[in-house]
């Protein structure tokens, strides 16, 4: 039940339109529901995380969306721009377990 | 204050030859982990060490690989008898147990040759 699916593989936006990525799982004990974001030859850095008990949260122009029922998070990009071209992983987690990363999704924004 | 630190930074070695990586995790971080990433690819778990629980070893590919940790501090991947296909980037993470957020360093960047 570690099983992480995160799709669209890649992703190519327009300037000033929204990014969409979604992350679904199977393991309910899963209870921290991050998106990392890595730059080309930089690790994994931490873009915005939720808990299980709030549906979304909103930072910026970066909002992370939960669903319980249907076992899926999504993040979403408002007025993508140029400097978000990267690489996007979901990994949900259990406190005090491994973290299982999802196969990651190449975003690029046209300018 | 200082984030995680890898080192070395680049490793060129020849195929059979023994390599070890360093990772130094943040101060007070109690959870270390261990990825591998390909050229291009997603993060591929290694090895995962939470206090003084024992290590979750469940990603490491082949008995060549093994990691160790002293304490909640440094923690060493050494790769025995290298071969062409262990080429990648490995980082490292660390987080504490509450926050759970990884932070992660900037890889050791290993070419077998």
């Amino acid at each position: 039940q570690q099983q992480v699916k995160q799709s669209p593989q890649s992703l190519i936006v327009q300037k000033g339109g929204i990014s969409i990525i979604n992350c679904a799982y199977e393991n309910t004990a899963f209870d921290y529901f991050p998106w990392y974001q890595q730059f080309p030859g930089k690790g994994p850095a931490l873009l915005i995380a939720i808990r299980p008990d709030v549906s979304e949260k909103k930072e910026g122009r970066f909002t992370i969306s939960f669903n319980k029922s249907a076992k899926q998070f999504s993040l979403h990009i408002m007025d993508s721009q140029p400097g978000d071209s990267a690489t996007y992983f979901c990994a949900p987690k259990r406190r005090g377990f491994k973290t299982i990363f999802g196969a990651g999704t190449r975003l690029f924004v046209k300018a | 204050g200082a984030g995680v630190s890898q080192s070395p930074s680049n490793k060129v070695t020849e195929k059979g030859k023994d390599v070890e990586l360093r990772c130094d995790p943040i101060s007070g971080h109690t959870a270390l982990y261990w990825y591998r990433q390909r050229l291009g690819q997603g993060l591929e778990f290694l090895i995962y060490f939470q206090g003084n629980s024992a290590p979750d070893k469940s990603g490491l590919p082949s008995d060549r690989f093994s990691a160790e940790r002293t304490g909640e501090s440094v923690s060493t991947l050494t790769i025995q008898r290298t071969q062409q296909e262990d080429s990648a980037v490995y980082l490292c993470a660390s987080s504490s147990y509450r926050a759970e957020t990884q932070y992660f360093g900037p890889g050791t960047r290993l070419l077998v040759l």
